[in-house]
């Protein structure tokens, strides 16, 4: 079946712009997830969906990141007032149900702030 | 809170070779552990997983893995690699119960380089 799929895989903005990044969770899985990984880096959690509530968002770095979720299934996670620092890929994962469950990765969206 | 160490950045072998790529985690409650491999351009792909029972743990294409809790080590192993494994792996530790036992935390990978 499908897996997890995100939009774009890479986008360029300039500094101070605002970037949407989507996410397609599989079919079915409850809860949803979005990391960052930076250049060299492992992935870091950002926050976490159970259903169409942000179950922990404590992974945001700051107010300008802010993520949705509304009917349970797609997600967007939204940058505003983008910096260089927010260049990194942005994996988006799923799970059936939460909790320890396995956890499906998408290909990630590439962002790059000029 | 977790950490996961991964000892080695980059190791090269040569094809057919056998190879090990080290993780180790600290943990103040129990935690289930994972193999991840990313592979160019691609998402994470699980390779293999514990959660209980055998300490010995095998996966996709040929991996396994062994849980040492005395050691705190989840090392991954493969008795002879091949061109197509050249790939990045992350290990990653999740807690197995009570709060955040969604969030995994990831090492920071080990490219694996195979050559010819």
């Amino acid at each position: 079946g499908a897996g997890v799929s995100q939009t774009p895989s890479n986008k360029v903005t300039e500094k101070g712009k605002y970037v949407e990044l989507r996410c397609d969770p599989i079919s079915g899985h409850t809860a949803l997830y979005w990391y960052r990984q930076s250049l060299g880096q492992g992935p870091e959690f950002l926050i976490y969906f159970q259903g169409t509530g942000a179950a922990d968002d404590s992974g945001l770095p700051n107010d300008r990141f802010f993520a949705v979720r509304p009917e349970g299934s797609v997600s967007t996670l939204k940058i505003q007032r983008t910096e260089r620092g927010d260049s990194a890929v942005y994996l988006c994962a799923s799970s059936l149900l939460g909790s320890s469950d396995t956890q499906y990765f998408g290909p990630g969206t590439r962002l790059t702030v000029l | 809170a977790q950490s996961v160490t991964q000892l080695d950045s980059q190791v090269p072998v040569f094809e057919e070779a056998p190879v090990e790529l080290r993780c180790n985690y600290s943990s103040s409650v129990s935690v289930y552990l994972f193999w991840y491999v990313q592979y160019p351009n691609q998402g994470l792909q699980l390779l293999l997983k514990y959660l209980s029972g055998s300490t010995l743990v095998k996966g996709i294409n040929g991996f396994e893995a062994e849980f040492n809790k005395s050691q705190t080590s989840f090392h991954l192993r493969k008795p002879s690699v091949h061109i197509s494994d050249t790939a990045e792996y992350f290990c990653a530790v999740i807690r197995n119960s009570g709060g955040s036992n969604y969030k995994l935390t990831f090492g920071k990978g080990t490219l694996l380089t195979v050559n010819p």
